[in-house]
């Protein structure tokens, strides 16, 4: 079974200012993605980043990064120069290649980005 | 990035009458589309797995014969909430995975249902 943690119910930061949102997760697979998804009060789940197991690289999309360790099964979000619309819940997620495309979400950190 | 259309955005329906809820991806084709229950501050749930022409595979506990799911052609699937209840109020959410394209998956933008 796969299990992702996210640790954070709440995190603050101020304006323009760097955040790290932590995840977790645990599977015996080998092959598996790890994604992030924001989801603003409207509801919407906006996909933000993956990053592949086999994949040597951090991914990066913009203000976006993963910091995957996965000798620890960690895949971080940095959020870099934060901006007041980036408030909102973001959702750690997991898929692996044995169950399709399920994905396992995470309960959620919400971020409060303060001006 | 693709685009999942999900209607209607919201719906309040009174006890005991069903209510249709559609996914459809507008520019990619989805041989499977999820559907996903949220509760206020919480986590999405699986509930169910749509597969194009084929059954829908639900997580333990869903009531099969209450989430009726469809998954009629590449781009719509549909989840019909039968004889509901206040207690199936809800944020309803599906997600479709493009099919040429494992590394993304994209969601709609929810239905939020009442039942009163």
């Amino acid at each position: 079974a796969q299990k992702i943690t996210q640790t954070q119910p709440g995190m603050f930061v101020q304006e323009k200012e760097a955040v790290t949102l932590d995840c977790t997760y645990d599977t015996s697979d080998q092959s598996y993605g790890l994604f992030w998804y924001k989801q603003p009060s409207s509801g919407e789940m906006i996909f933000l980043i993956y990053q592949g197991s086999y994949d040597e690289q951090n991914a990066t999309e913009g203000r976006y990064s993963l910091n995957f360790q996965k000798a620890r099964k960690s895949a971080n979000l940095v959020i870099s120069a934060s901006q007041l619309g980036d408030s909102a819940m973001y959702f750690c997620a997991m898929r692996v290649l044995t169950s399709g495309s399920r994905l396992t979400f995470g309960e959620g950190t919400q971020l409060t980005v303060n001006p | 990035g693709a685009v999942v259309s999900q209607h209607p955005s919201w719906v309040i329906c009174k006890s005991g009458t069903s209510v249709k809820i559609e996914c459809r991806s507008l520019d990619f084709q989805a041989t499977t589309m999820f559907w996903y229950r949220q509760f206020p501050k919480q986590s999405l749930m699986l509930m169910a797995t749509s597969n194009e022409g084929s059954k829908a595979t639900y997580e333990q506990g869903v009531e099969k014969d209450k989430f009726l799911i469809n998954h009629a052609s590449l781009t719509l699937s549909t989840l019909t909430v039968t004889s509901a209840h206040p207690e199936d109020s809800s944020f309803y959410i599906c997600s479709a995975r493009d099919s040429d394209r494992f590394n993304e998956q994209y969601f709609g933008p929810g239905t939020r249902l009442t039942v009163t």
